[in-house]
């Protein structure tokens, strides 16, 4: 089982906004502002949107932010594209002798 | 830009031992500001860490406990590459394998391709 809760689907309307959750507890996303989150298209490698909770790589657009609050991050994509239909995965530091933890996984639909 | 590149067999008999190569290009193994992992990813169990290698001014080697010493994950720095080898393999070990850089902010910032792994006779 995955450490971090995600809704398993979420879905928006191009060009609109929509937010994805991870819920995790006290020793991972409550404690440590290293959360991350990944896009993954099918059949590819997860690909880097966010880290350090909030902070985008270089090449990575600004509509997509993080956030959080206590035990829950969240993922905004604004403005959304059909290129964004993909699996978003979160994932936070957890102490050293777990130092990943991920969440189940949400499907963005885009419709 | 930094790019890993796996190799490794994609069919493993059960009992036998899965072994997978990461070379790197564009950064060292022996950098004191990355570190070097494993993980991978199975319909059944999502996405998993296993294990870790890094270098500040001695080499750190990690592993995920539900691994129960079967992993062993070693840097090659005449190669700048990295290795996984996970003995005893049965089918619960099939999934896509994943190589990734970890930076200075905690930012997994880099992937190999990822290589299927089938357990199978």
């Amino acid at each position: 089982q995955s450490a971090l809760t995600q809704p398993a689907s979420v879905s928006g309307s191009l060009g609109q906004s929509i937010t994805i959750s991870c819920t995790g507890t006290g020793s991972d996303v409550g404690s440590y502002n290293f959360v991350s989150w990944f896009q993954q298209h099918p059949g590819k490698a997860p690909k880097l949107i966010i880290y350090g909770v909030s902070k985008r790589p270089s090449g990575i657009s600004s509509r997509f932010s993080g956030s959080k609050s206590g035990n829950t991050a969240s993922l905004t994509i604004s403005g959304l594209r059909t290129e964004d239909e993909a699996d978003y995965y979160c994932c936070s530091y957890a102490g050293s002798l777990t130092p990943y933890v991920f969440g189940s996984g949400t499907e963005l639909i885009v419709l | 830009q930094v790019q890993l590149q796996q190799s490794g067999p994609g069919l493993v008999k059960p009992s036998q031992t899965l072994s997978l190569t990461c070379a790197i290009s564009g950064d060292s193994i022996s950098s004191n500001s990355a570190a070097w992992n494993w993980f991978r990813q199975s319909p059944s169990r999502g996405l998993e860490w296993l294990g870790r290698t890094y270098y500040r001014s001695r080499w750190y080697i990690d592993y995920a406990l539900f691994m129960k010493g079967r992993i062993t994950v070693n840097p090659d720095t005449s190669k700048n590459q990295f290795s996984l080898h996970l003995n005893s393999v049965t089918p619960a070990d099939t999934a896509v394998y994943y190589c990734a850089r970890v930076g200075p902010e905690w930012e997994l910032d880099s992937w190999g391709q990822g290589t299927l792994v089938s357990v199978s006779s």
